[in-house]
């Protein structure tokens, strides 16, 4: 079983829709979270990172953390056809363990 | 421009030439990582160096080789490729283990 689960959708939305991508974790180790997305040709970039459960907002995107359920969130409001790309969840432990999700690719339509 | 570079960014090569992608970082970093990125699979890490002359396995180290003389270059090398190692590859930094990486824009390797 991989540490974290992503599901790698393709997710297809309209315009402004709200977009909801989750992960799911296994190791209780880990203590912080990141997103990041990926456009095609290009390197992962840093949305999101947080080290504690709640939500935490940046603009349009907010992150999702719950450690009970080991569950992360990322949402999307008012998405535009340029947030169109693949968004990796990611987990990090204090003993260095780092693990990346699978990726789920989200497409925008205009 | 604070900067990952990768080279080459593209590689088509046969079974058993040994080659070195190299990866160089303009932002003072400690923490530098190899990551390969397969369909399915997502990012998988297959060494990193939480600064210079320190390198440690990843979880898919095999086939692999890293060096850490210097703090900006680290290199990956593949001394004897195989087909399974044909992938894209990603080297990332961060101002030290834990911090935010910062990405380059990958190397995708074929191997015949």
């Amino acid at each position: 079983q991989k540490e974290v689960e992503q599901d790698p959708g393709p997710l297809s939305v309209p315009e402004g829709a709200i977009v909801s991508l989750n992960c799911t974790y296994s190791n209780s180790a880990f203590q912080y979270f990141m997103w990041y997305r990926q456009y095609s040709r290009k390197g992962p970039e840093l949305l999101m990172y947080t080290y504690s459960s709640g939500n935490k907002e940046d603009g349009r995107f907010t992150a999702q953390v719950d450690k009970s359920s080991k569950y992360i969130s990322l949402f999307i409001r008012d998405s535009q056809p340029s947030d169109s790309a693949t968004y990796l969840c990611a987990t990090l432990s204090n003993d260095y363990k780092l693990s990346f999700g699978a990726g789920t690719t989200v497409t925008v339509r205009a | 421009e604070a900067q990952v570079t990768q080279n080459p960014r593209y590689l088509i090569t046969v079974t058993g030439k040994k080659l070195t992608v190299t990866c160089s970082q303009n932002m003072n970093h400690e923490y530098m990582s190899w990551y390969r990125q397969d369909p399915g699979l997502g990012l998988r890490q297959i060494y990193y160096s939480m600064n210079v002359e320190v390198t440690d396995k990843g979880d898919v180290p095999e086939g692999y080789k890293v060096s850490r003389k210097e703090k900006r270059n680290f290199p990956l090398i593949l001394e004897s490729p195989s087909p399974n190692q044909t992938s894209l590859y990603f080297c990332a930094s961060s101002l030290a283990f834990g911090q935010p990486q910062h990405f380059g824009d990958g190397t995708r390797l074929s191997i015949l």
